[in-house]
């Protein structure tokens, strides 16, 4: 059964701060891995996705890695800014690759 | 636009009524999705549906039913509600499905129904 974890699970930074969030799955047959954002009481942007033939994938000010031996993904924020505040939740499919199991997320605070 | 709207956004009922949500998407996507999210803001897939094939997760009771009238709506049906069932139901969508070996469109999800059963 495909299983995700997220350390840390709160993270407070100065603005400015080059921060990295991190994501850990149990089973590494995986095709994608998708990051979001989830702002309080909204749903769920998507930030990323990184399919399995790919290392990396950048949008601005965000690099996500994808290392699939060893079931990790890290999620980089370069110069982090009070709006990137939000938690942070890494996915990917499950044992039967229908559906997306979900880390219990990173709560970000960037603080100006 | 929106792209996945759900209705709606704040629902507050008592125990044993039953109630319904609606999502719509707009982004002509193949496939849609319900998600629980609870107090300790744990996603959980419930349903996913595409077309003719409907996938439901097993921990989830038969008193939560999946209804789509066509392609662009899941609507959720809940009977019988009860206090366990407070939290926060999100509908989301996908070009495909998602198979082993086949590129996965990003998940799009909706801003989410508060539900509070008292």
């Amino acid at each position: 059964k495909q299983e995700v974890t997220q350390i840390p699970a709160a993270l407070s930074v100065p603005e400015g701060e080059n921060l990295v969030l991190n994501c850990s799955f149990t089973d590494s047959a995986i095709y994608n891995l998708q990051w979001f954002r989830q702002d309080p009481g909204k749903g769920l942007t998507s930030l990323l996705l990184i399919q399995s033939s790919q290392r990396e994938q950048t949008s601005g000010r965000l690099n996500a890695s994808l290392d699939k031996s060893s079931g990790r993904s890290t999620l980089y924020i370069a110069a982090s800014q009070p709006g990137d505040s939000a938690t942070y939740l890494c996915a990917v499919p499950d044992n039967y690759g229908q559906n997306f199991v979900f880390g219990p997320g990173t709560r970000l605070s960037v603080l100006p | 636009d929106t792209a996945v709207s759900q209705t709606p956004k704040y629902l507050v009922t008592q125990m044993g009524n039953d109630k319904s949500i609606k999502c719509e998407q707009n982004l002509g996507h193949d496939t849609m999705y319900w998600y629980k999210q609870d107090s300790k803001k744990f996603l959980k897939i419930m349903f996913s549906y595409n077309n003719k094939e409907l996938i439901i997760n097993e921990t989830v009771p038969n008193r939560f039913s999946p209804k789509s009238p066509d392609k662009a709506h899941l609507n959720l049906h809940i009977n019988s509600l009860e206090l366990g069932d407070s939290a926060v139901y999100f509908c989301a969508s996908s070009q495909d499905f998602g198979r082993r070996g086949r590129k996965s469109s990003p998940l799009h999800f909706g801003n989410g129904t508060r539900l509070t059963v008292t």
